[in-house]
């Protein structure tokens, strides 16, 4: 079945250091969307990207949809300490029938 | 406002217990979803429920029990339930009745089966 292969699967980093994670897969995706987790919280809608080549910014994050629409990217610029959690990608698969999620990228930023 | 909400924020039961979460949006989605999430995993879906009808039961053990009152209210009754149950149960929500839809999740409840 489609799989959505999301990397790193953890990244440590420092305060003010930009930040890269990406998600690809074998099949071509629709949409692509990327959440945010906190511990303890339900995943916070970041970006939703609709069309391929589509490039998105919300605040300091900046997501694309791949001209191929089989990938997308997350960066995130200069990072803060309130940046820590976990990024999902997430698509609708083929049929319309379930939204796949990436396994997560956990990010770390240390002070 | 994006904003679907969820209660309890905690729950603790037994094994012989019967409790229900509650989901509530008002956005006018007409699609809201249950999730399951162990910790450190993506969400996994377990009910889909468009324009108020049951449309997806991902083979989910029948001590979990949906309910979508109407079009802005979802129920999860719980009955028997096992301590490998417990985990975080997400709520969810998208404007149309297509999973294709961009989806709001609420914050969650927390489970813990003794």
């Amino acid at each position: 079945g489609q799989q959505l292969n999301q990397s790193p699967q953890s990244m440590f980093i420092q305060e003010g250091e930009d930040v890269s994670m990406n998600c690809t897969s074998s099949s071509i995706f629709n949409t692509w969307l990327w959440y945010k987790q906190e511990p303890g919280e339900g995943p916070v809608l970041l970006i939703a990207l609709y069309k391929a080549g589509e490039l998105t910014s919300n605040g300091r994050l900046t997501a694309q949809f791949g001209i191929t629409r089989k990938d997308s990217f997350l960066n995130i610029s200069a990072s803060i300490p309130s940046d820590v959690g976990i990024y999902f990608c997430a698509g609708p698969n083929q049929a319309g029938t379930a939204l796949i999620f990436g396994k997560g990228t956990t990010l770390s930023v240390s002070s | 406002d994006t904003e679907v909400t969820q209660t309890p924020k905690h729950l603790v039961m037994g094994m012989t217990n019967k409790k229900s979460l509650k989901c509530e949006q008002h956005m006018g989605h007409r699609a809201m979803y249950w999730y399951k999430q162990k910790a450190k995993k993506p969400p996994e879906l377990m009910f889909v429920y468009s324009y108020e009808k049951l449309s997806i039961n991902e083979s989910v053990p029948s001590r979990f029990s949906p309910e979508c009152p109407n079009s802005s209210l979802l129920n999860l009754h719980l009955h028997a339930l096992q301590p490998e149950d417990s985990a975080l149960y997400l709520c969810a929500s998208s404007q149309g009745g297509g999973l294709g839809d961009t989806q709001y999740f609420g914050p969650g409840t927390r489970l813990t089966v003794l």
